[in-house]
């Protein structure tokens, strides 16, 4: 079975500064999906970012970037120009690209507590 | 484009009492559709998904049910809650085409068992 740590139960960043969120994974599969989600105070869980793990380049979506590391099991989320509407909670998230046609969810981290400090 | 709407947000029910969560899907045909629960300060736990009508896996054994009556509507159910049904409960749908292998979530629902 997969397993998804994430060893920064919080994390805290000045407005406008950046700050790396660390992830790691288990897995002996080869292809593979992970993600970043972010759960605001309302709870919704949004997505931030995707990585294909075919994919060498890392993927990036505005703000949001990813350090992708496979022989590691690494996959770190970087926010630049940190804002205080990204204060929340994030998770790491894994998926086997060899999910039954989509039958299966995903494997998650415990998360990381994001303060942005004004 | 999708959307996915689960209620009511807020729920309180005594012990005993029935539960009846909604989550529908608008824009897409035949998704996979999820239930999640996160109880305080832990992480998402999987509990039902569907690939079709009237198709339902559960992945932990326990006190709810799920049904899927029709194509893009999900429901999460119990007859009697437990103090230990309490949780935040997500709803999800995968993705299609590109994004095939994303699941996008639901606003959720708070449920409080007194």
């Amino acid at each position: 079975a997969q397993t998804v740590t994430q060893s920064q139960p919080e994390m805290s960043v000045q407005e406008a500064e950046t700050v790396t969120l660390s992830c790691t994974y288990d897995t002996s599969e080869s292809d593979y999906y992970l993600f970043w989600y972010k759960q605001p105070p309302s709870r919704q869980m949004i997505l931030v970012i995707r990585q294909e793990a075919y994919k060498q380049q890392n993927a990036t979506e505005n703000r949001f970037s990813v350090n992708f590391q496979k022989a590691a099991k690494s996959f770190s989320l970087k926010i630049s120009d940190s804002q205080l509407g990204d204060a929340a909670m994030y998770f790491c998230a894994y998926r086997s690209a060899d999910s039954g046609g989509g039958a299966d969810g995903l494997t998650f981290g415990k998360g990381t507590h994001l303060i942005i400090q004004p | 484009s999708q959307t996915i709407h689960q209620w009511p947000a807020t729920l309180v029910q005594p012990v005993g009492s029935p539960l009846s969560l909604e989550c529908t899907v608008e824009g897409t045909s035949n998704p996979n559709l999820y239930w999640y629960r996160q109880a305080a300060g832990r992480g998402l736990q999987l509990l039902f998904y569907s690939v079709g009508i009237g198709q339902i896996s559960s992945e932990v054994p326990q006190n709810l049910s799920a049904s899927r009556p029709q194509d893009r509507q999900f429901i999460l159910s119990s007859k009697k809650l437990l103090l230990s049904d309490s949780g935040f409960y997500l709803c999800a749908w995968n993705g299609r085409g590109k994004a095939g292998n994303t699941i996008y979530f639901g606003e959720g629902s708070w449920l409080t068992v007194v």
